[in-house]
C-alpha cells in the first residue's frame, strides 16, 4: 500500500509569483484535503477535493485554488504569493468524505518559503 | 469555527517518565476526535480515532480517553522513550463540511535519554 507523496519537498519563491504543489493520494483513496501549517500553529484546512470536485473550503482567499485529476492526485495552486504564505503545506487523503471514523493519511508536506 | 486547544504546548520529560496531555473542544455537536503523532520531517500518523463518550483506546504504551460531555480527551504515554519524541496533534472533523479536520496547536514532547 503506497502512502501519500508530495512534491516538491522544499520550494523558495518570490513575492508575487505563482506556485503549484502536487500530491499523490494513497491507493484506493478518492478524497484529497490540503492544509497549511504556519510556524507554531496547528494545520489549517484549505480545501478538499472529492472525485475531481471541490467539496469544502476553509477561510482562504480565491488565489488559493486546486485541482483533482481522474487518478485522484491533486494540485494546490497559489497565485500572487505573499510573505505570509510561507508555511508547510500538507496533503491528506481518505477513502471518502462521509466517514470520519478513520484516520487520514498525510504526506510529509511541502515547505514553501516566500521571499 | 471549532476551537480546539491543546495543553501543554511543549513538554520535556526524562526517559521512563509517564506523561499526559490534554485536548479540549466544544462539547456540543461532537462527532469524532483524532489523535496524530508527528515526528520531525515525517508525515503525521493517526494514533486513535475516538467517537463515543467514555472511549478508551490503547496502542502499546500510549492510550487515550474521551469525555464528550465535558469536552476533553487525554493522551497518556507510559514509560516515555526517546522515540516517543514528536508533536502530538488532536483534530476534530466537522460533519457536513467534508469532514474537514480542525486541529489543535499540538503538544511537542521531547524525551531525554
Amino acid at each position: 500500500e503506497t502512502g501519500v507523496t508530495q512534491s516538491p519537498t522544499h520550494l523558495i519563491k518570490t513575492r508575487g509569483q505563482q506556485v503549484t504543489l502536487r500530491c499523490s493520494s494513497q491507493s484506493g483513496h478518492n478524497t484529497v484535503s490540503w492544509y497549511q501549517q504556519a510556524l507554531g500553529q496547528g494545520p489549517q484546512f484549505i480545501f478538499q477535493y472529492y472525485r475531481e470536485e471541490e467539496n469544502g473550503r476553509g477561510n482562504f482567499p480565491p488565489r488559493f485554488s486546486g485541482l483533482q485529476f481522474p487518478n485522484y492526485s491533486s494540485e494546490l495552486n497559489v497565485n500572487a504569493l505573499e510573505l505570509d504564505d510561507s508555511a508547510l503545506y500538507l496533503c491528506a487523503s481518505s477513502p471518502g468524505t462521509g466517514e470520519a471514523n478513520y484516520g487520514y493519511t498525510f504526506g510529509s508536506g511541502t515547505r514553501l518559503t516566500v521571499v | 469555527i471549532l476551537n480546539v486547544e491543546q495543553s501543554p504546548q511543549s513538554l520535556h520529560v526524562q526517559e521512563g517518565d509517564s506523561t499526559n496531555f490534554t485536548c479540549s473542544f466544544p462539547s456540543s455537536n461532537f462527532y469524532a476526535l483524532h489523535w496524530y503523532r508527528w515526528e520531525t520531517a515525517k508525515s503525521p500518523k493517526a494514533l486513535f480515532v475516538m467517537t463515543l463518550n467514555g472511549d478508551e483506546k490503547k496502542k502499546g504504551r500510549i492510550s487515550a480517553t474521551l469525555n464528550t460531555k465535558e469536552g476533553y480527551s487525554y493522551l497518556y504515554i507510559k514509560g516515555s522513550q526517546p522515540e516517543d519524541s514528536a508533536t502530538y496533534l488532536c483534530a476534530l472533523p466537522i460533519r457536513n463540511a467534508g469532514n474537514m479536520l480542525t486541529f489543535g496547536g499540538g503538544t511537542r514532547l521531547m524525551v531525554k535519554p
